[in-house]
């Protein structure tokens, strides 16, 4: 069956420190991968795409690599503030299709 | 910024009652979404709705759910005769185009507690 793992259920670093979330998956084959923040009672808020023909996608302190061979996509925030303390979900999509599988989400707290 | 808005926020009923789940999409958008979310667990696509029609729809989407678009702004959820487990956050989201550029926006949710 499809598994979407995300590497750990809460991750907490030092304010300024990168932080770095795992999103792991099996018997799927996406076409795109899309992070999610979610705050606490809040819907989730769109961060970045990327396709599986795309390595790498940077957006402001945001990074995203994708390997389809590893299966797995990392999520990178550089510079973290405690105002990225939150919920990061992944989420996989297929070509063709508006079903988008979500992993559990890594919390994350970044500490002054 | 255009958002996505749902009414109501929170919803208590009885279990074998009716709800209705309102939202009302980004007004250029033409994909809807509904997902729910488990308290403590992971969101879970229910079904998306194209061009008047449902285009996929999960295997939680049974008989007892039902969407529309009553009008050129609302989207609707309705569950028929509500159980225990649907008690849940209700997102719905929707996106300008679908599948690699998919970026959906999603709503703040109705939370929905079922007794």
């Amino acid at each position: 069956s499809q598994k979407i793992e995300q590497n750990s259920e809460a991750l907490n670093i030092q304010e300024g420190k990168t932080a770095t979330l795992t999103c792991n998956y099996t018997n799927y084959s996406p076409a795109y991968l899309q992070w999610y923040r979610q705050d606490p009672g809040r819907g989730p808020v769109f961060l970045l795409l990327i396709r599986e023909n795309e390595k790498e996608k940077r957006k402001e302190r945001l990074k995203v690599t994708f390997d389809t061979t590893l299966k797995q996509s990392l999520f990178h925030i550089t510079a973290s503030q405690p105002a990225d303390s939150a919920t990061y979900l992944c989420a996989l999509g297929r070509l063709g299709n508006n079903d988008m599988r979500f992993g559990a989400g890594t919390r994350l707290t970044v500490k002054p | 910024e255009p958002e996505v808005t749902q009414t109501p926020s929170h919803q208590v009923t009885q279990m074998g009652q009716e709800v209705i789940l309102r939202c009302v999409p980004i007004s250029n958008h033409l994909y809807f979404y509904w997902y729910r979310q488990i308290l403590g667990q992971k969101v879970e696509f229910l079904v998306s709705f194209y061009n008047n029609e449902i285009s996929e729809k999960s295997e939680i989407f049974d008989d007892q759910f039902s969407v529309e678009r009553p009008d050129g702004s609302n989207f609707t959820l309705k569950i028929r005769s509500t159980k225990l487990e649907d008690s849940a956050m209700y997102f719905c989201a929707s996106s300008a185009t679908s599948g690699r550029a998919n970026e959906q926006f999603f709503g703040p949710g109705t939370r929905l507690t079922v007794l």
